[in-house]
């Protein structure tokens, strides 16, 4: 149906390995942001960005990076800078309201 | 600058029972409102919203907010539920103008339908 795809859903990694999570829109919107959420902490800002080749830090960008070459894509990398990078991460892109991806569950063992 | 607050973590309820969800928000300058509801391991989808006109919005799933911009409210209610209502409603705000203008989330409010 179209939207936003995040992939893959369920991915486990080593401790200290960097992995990337995949983002991609069809929506052509401009702005789009990666969330990490945790059991009863809502929804938390990692990076957003609001144009192609342009992101700012949000709330909890420590340990992530992100880049926008592409309107369409917004990988977000965890680095093993992370230090509690086990979690689910949501995806998201905006016009108005925004619009979410299915999730990728992480799990660094 | 914006925020949010759900004044219930938590909401048990009874099947066919009414149900009302809190948010309250502060923001020095106009928003929109919206309500997004997430099912276990799944990403969240919009259940309405409020952009301008009629205080009253009606979603999906049976689901309708009332924006009251005296009391910066924006509570959710359905007047029965169903067991598969039970998931985790989250209600955010953005400002409708402005160089910031990121969506604003409050922390949730997991709905337990039961039996």
């Amino acid at each position: 149906d179209g939207g936003i795809t995040q992939s893959p859903k369920y991915l486990f990694r080593k401790e200290g390995q960097n992995v990337t999570l995949s983002c991609e829109q069809n929506l052509n919107h401009d702005a789009m942001y990666w969330y990490r959420q945790d059991p009863g902490q809502g929804l938390r800002l990692i990076y957003y960005s609001q144009i192609v080749n342009d992101f700012q830090k949000g709330d909890i960008a420590e340990g992530y990076s992100v880049s926008r070459e592409k309107k369409e894509s917004f990988p977000l990398t965890v680095t093993s800078a992370q230090k509690n990078p086990t979690a689910f991460y949501l995806c998201a892109n905006s016009n108005t309201e925004a619009f979410f991806g299915q999730g990728t569950r992480l799990t660094v063992v | 600058a914006q925020s949010v607050t759900q004044l219930d973590s938590q909401v048990p309820v009874f099947e066919e029972a009414p149900v009302e969800l809190r948010c309250n928000y502060s923001s020095s300058v106009s928003v929109y409102l919206f309500w997004y509801v997430q099912y276990p391991n799944q990403g969240l989808q919009l259940l309405l919203k409020y952009l301008s006109g009629s205080t009253l919005v009606k979603g999906i799933n049976g689901f309708e907010a009332e924006f009251n911009k005296s009391q910066t409210s924006f509570h959710l209610r359905k007047p029965s539920v169903h067991i598969s209502d039970t998931a985790e409603y989250f209600c955010a705000v953005r400002a409708h103008a402005g160089n910031n203008r990121k969506l604003i989330w409050g922390l949730g409010t997991s709905l337990a339908v039961n039996p």
